[in-house]
């Protein structure tokens, strides 16, 4: 089977930087994804790691470790639109995305 | 810009019923998801349908459900006789082909309670 491990809630001001950890154990793991979802409504798609190292789109960053099965989201110069769940998901290779349980981001003026 | 369309946004049914949920994917896109997030949890992996058949499923998908692609443009989910805990958010997404096939886009939902 496989499993991901992210922190259940994240709290951060506005204007601050927070990461947010992933860990996963997967068979045929081919990538990290990371999406985001305001309020239950559609998850949409943040940023993919298929590679070890980091992609920054914007403000926001992706980290992969393959040895370690490790990766992380950064939030940089935080918004209140950023309060958001947060769910990194496992691409295997010609399987379905599995995703993580979610991170509940919560940023404060 | 190109966005899954799904219908209805909410249904509200009797245990035993039968529910058809219905997606419209993106036109171009090759692979076709249903998930499934019951409210405050994860978002569950149902099924995924490629080339015309189930390429997918998960353990929760299971004879009470079933898919199909019945044209060009619409995939659609039935649950055969509902259960009280089939209460859920369900998704649809697509994703197209090549490097693609890693970025999935979601539909808002159709929001499923069972009574």
């Amino acid at each position: 089977g496989q499993s991901l491990e992210q922190p259940s809630e994240v709290t951060a001001v506005e204007g601050a930087i927070v990461q947010i950890n992933c860990t996963y154990q997967t068979s045929g793991f081919y990538g990290l994804s990371w999406y985001q979802q305001h309020d239950g409504g559609a998850p949409t798609f943040l940023s993919y790691n298929g590679l070890d190292g980091l992609e920054e789109t914007g403000r926001f960053s992706s980290f992969l470790s393959r040895s370690d099965s490790y990766g992380y989201l950064l939030l940089q110069e935080l918004q209140m639109k950023d309060s958001a769940s947060y769910f990194c998901a496992v691409n295997r290779a010609g399987t379905a995305l599995i995703f993580g349980k979610g991170t509940t981001l919560s940023v404060s003026s | 810009e190109p966005e899954v369309t799904q219908t209805p946004s909410h249904q509200v049914t009797q245990m035993g019923q039968e529910v058809i949920l219905r997606c419209v994917p993106i036109s171009n896109h090759l692979y076709f998801y249903w998930y499934r997030q019951i409210l405050g949890q994860k978002v569950e992996f149902l099924v995924s349908f490629y080339n015309n058949e189930i390429s997918e499923k998960s353990e929760i998908f299971d004879d009470q459900f079933s898919v199909e692609r019945p044209d060009g443009s619409n995939f659609t989910l039935k649950i055969r006789s509902t259960k009280l805990e089939d209460s859920a958010m369900y998704f649809c997404a697509s994703s197209g082909g090549g490097s693609g096939a890693n970025v999935l886009t979601f539909g808002a939902g159709s929001r499923l309670t069972v009574l």
